[in-house]
This record gives C-alpha cells, structure tokens and sequence, in this order.
C-alpha cells in the first residue's frame, strides 16, 4: 500500500510570492492533516479536512489555506511569503476521524 | 492545557542502553498517545501508541508506560542501537480530534 505522498519535495521561493503544496493520502484515507514542522517552534498544526470539510484549524493567519477535493487529496496555500514560512510542511491522512496518523516526508519550503 | 511537556531535549545513550523519553500532559480528554520517530529530511513515521485504559504496551525493543493518575507517559527503548538515532516526539489527541506534539527528543545511540 502506498504511503502519503507529498509534491514538491522542496522549493524555493522569494518573499512576497505565494506557493501551493499537495498532498495524496493513502488510498481509502479520508482525513488529511497538514503540519508545519521548524526547528524553533516544533510541529504545529495548520488544519485538518475530512470529506472535503475543514473541520479543525490550527492558530496560523489567514496566508494559510487549504482544501480537499473529493477524492482526498489536499492542497495547502501560502500567500504573501515572509521568511519565517521557511519550514518544513507535513501532511499526515488518516481513515477516519479517530485513527492513527500517518505522515509524508514533507515538503522543504524556503524562502529568500 | 492543550500542551504535551516533553523531555529530555537531547539524549545519549551507549549501545545496549536504555533510552527514556518522558512526557507529561494536563488536559484529561487526551485519550490517544502516540510516539513518533524522525529521522532527518523524512516525515515522521508513528513507531507505538497507547490508551489509557492501558498502563504498558510493549512491541519490540519499544515499550510506552501510562500513569494516567500523573498524567505522565515515556517510552522505553530497550538495547539501544545506533540505528534508532533520531528525533522522538510524543503526542497527545482528544478523541476525533487534532493531534498535539511534544517538543521532541534528538537521541544519539554510540557503538
């Protein structure tokens, strides 16, 4: 079984400019979470979406977004780029609301 | 009350050791506790996990200990080897919902 993939692997951006990221849940998955993971702040949560809902939102300003469509996969949004998005983004699925939690390896996201 | 106090920071440990890592929380409606381990540029990967109608579960060299009382858990990590060097965060979840991680633990296992 494939595990969550996540695409791009790593980019590059400069401030100002906005970047969208995807991610697949494993097959059948309905939950997808996605994480922000830096070295000061440690992983935190952005927001969560289960059959195309948000249903849980993490305290990060509204250049965060996200979505689902309906056959899961996600997309995560930044706009506005600042230094500090510079980090790790993490997207984790899960088969329902009260499962375990499997993560991708992430995408590596820097900003210049 | 939604944090998951996580410690040692940093951690080293002689091969064949015992590696603990403890956690401590303060919300009651955490009723899922897993333990996750990362190793550099992947994502991390869940290594062990826990209720608390449950004081130990062991699989493996990997053993989670429950004091729902102290609301406190650690993992164990029997016979340590150079191969299980990596970040360790637990975590914690209400049911259904988001999971809130610890601050992690880098482990170095020397030969």
């Amino acid at each position: 079984k494939a595990g969550v993939t996540q695409t791009p692997r790593y980019l590059i951006k400069t401030r100002g400019q906005q970047v969208t990221l995807s991610c697949s849940p494993i097959s059948g998955h309905r939950s997808v979470s996605w994480y922000q993971q830096t070295p000061g702040q440690g992983l935190q949560f952005l927001f969560e979406y289960f059959s195309e809902t948000q249903r849980n939102k993490g305290n990060f300003p509204g250049r965060f977004s996200g979505r689902q469509f309906s056959n899961s996969r996600s997309e995560m949004n930044v706009s506005t780029l600042e230094l500090g998005d510079s980090a790790l983004y993490l997207c984790a699925s899960r088969r329902g609301l009260g499962n375990e939690q499997f993560f991708g390896p992430g995408t590596r996201l820097t900003v210049l | 009350q939604q944090q998951v106090k996580q410690s040692p920071q940093s951690l080293i440990v002689q091969k064949g050791g015992i590696s603990i890592i403890n956690c401590a929380y303060e919300n009651t409606a955490f009723d899922y506790f897993p333990w996750y381990q990362q190793f550099p540029g992947k994502g991390p990967a869940l290594l062990i996990a826990i209720r608390p109608d449950v004081s130990e579960k062991k699989e493996g060299r990997f053993t989670i200990s429950f004091n729902k009382s102290a609301k406190q858990f650690s993992l164990h990590i029997m016979d340590s080897q150079p191969g299980d060097s990596a970040t360790y965060f637990c975590a914690a979840r209400p049911e259904a919902d988001k999971l809130i991680f610890g601050t992690g633990t880098r482990l170095q296992v020397f030969p």
